[in-house]
């Protein structure tokens, strides 16, 4: 019965490259949320989405940053021209509901820019 | 908007020592409330959770009370083994505009027992 898989665990990117986070979640679960954390520091919302629906994507910046979740495959974050600030741990959640079903993390793919 | 302040760490105690790490929180409505733990390289677990008022969420010999007066849900356990060495996150559930049921994490508190 696996978790949340989250892959690549490490990715390495140059300034400018593209970086694809791949996020599958648990059987049974059709809720997804993306989560970025920053060196010492809590885990801040990015965006929630259900099969083929982005639902809320308030926390993701404007620019640069997409997410999807695909009727078939894993939900996948995608960062385009990458900056040293976007250097930081993403982490998937899925559940069946909302948080109140509660969630279940992967975890986590670490960007580096270099 | 919905926000969660944490004890500042790190916290560092010897084992069998008592712990408490202090939560806060600010909402509008009635979130749940909740504690996960982060061990060195993995992702989040869930510790523990509450979901109304006087409710006591409990695991693994830690316990956190709701505490709607003083806004507080904060965090213990009555003797610490090294193995609970670990970062924790207070956290409340926050429906958003849209419904999403997000969660807003504090800053997180690291924590170290000596044995």
């Amino acid at each position: 019965n696996a978790g949340v898989m989250q892959n690549p665990r490490h990715l390495v990117r140059r300034r400018g490259q593209e970086a694809r986070l791949r996020c599958s979640p648990m059987k049974g679960h059709s809720h997804v949320y993306w989560y970025r954390q920053l060196p010492e520091e809590g885990l801040k919302f990015m965006v929630y989405l259900q099969k083929e629906n982005i639902i809320d994507e308030s926390g993701m910046p404007k620019e640069r940053f997409s997410a999807e979740f695909p009727k078939e495959g894993p939900s996948i974050l995608r960062i385009q021209q990458v900056v040293r600030g976007d250097s930081a741990a993403y982490f998937c959640a899925s559940s069946r509901g909302g948080a109140n079903y509660g969630y279940t993390f992967g975890s986590g793919t670490r960007l580096t820019v270099v | 908007g919905n926000s969660v302040t944490q004890m500042e760490g790190p916290v560092t105690l010897s084992e069998e020592a008592f712990l408490t790490i202090n939560c806060t929180y600010t909402a509008t409505g009635y979130p749940s409330l909740f504690w996960y733990v982060q061990y060195p390289g993995e992702g989040l677990q869930l510790l523990l959770k509450a979901t109304k008022a006087d409710d006591k969420g409990s695991n693994k010999g830690f316990e956190a009370t709701y505490r709607k007066e003083t806004t507080s849900f904060h965090l213990e356990k009555g003797s610490v083994q090294v193995s609970d060495s670990a970062v924790y996150f207070c956290a409340l559930s926050d429906r958003g505009t849209k419904g999403a049921q997000k969660l807003v994490f504090g800053q997180g508190t690291r924590l170290t027992i000596n044995p």
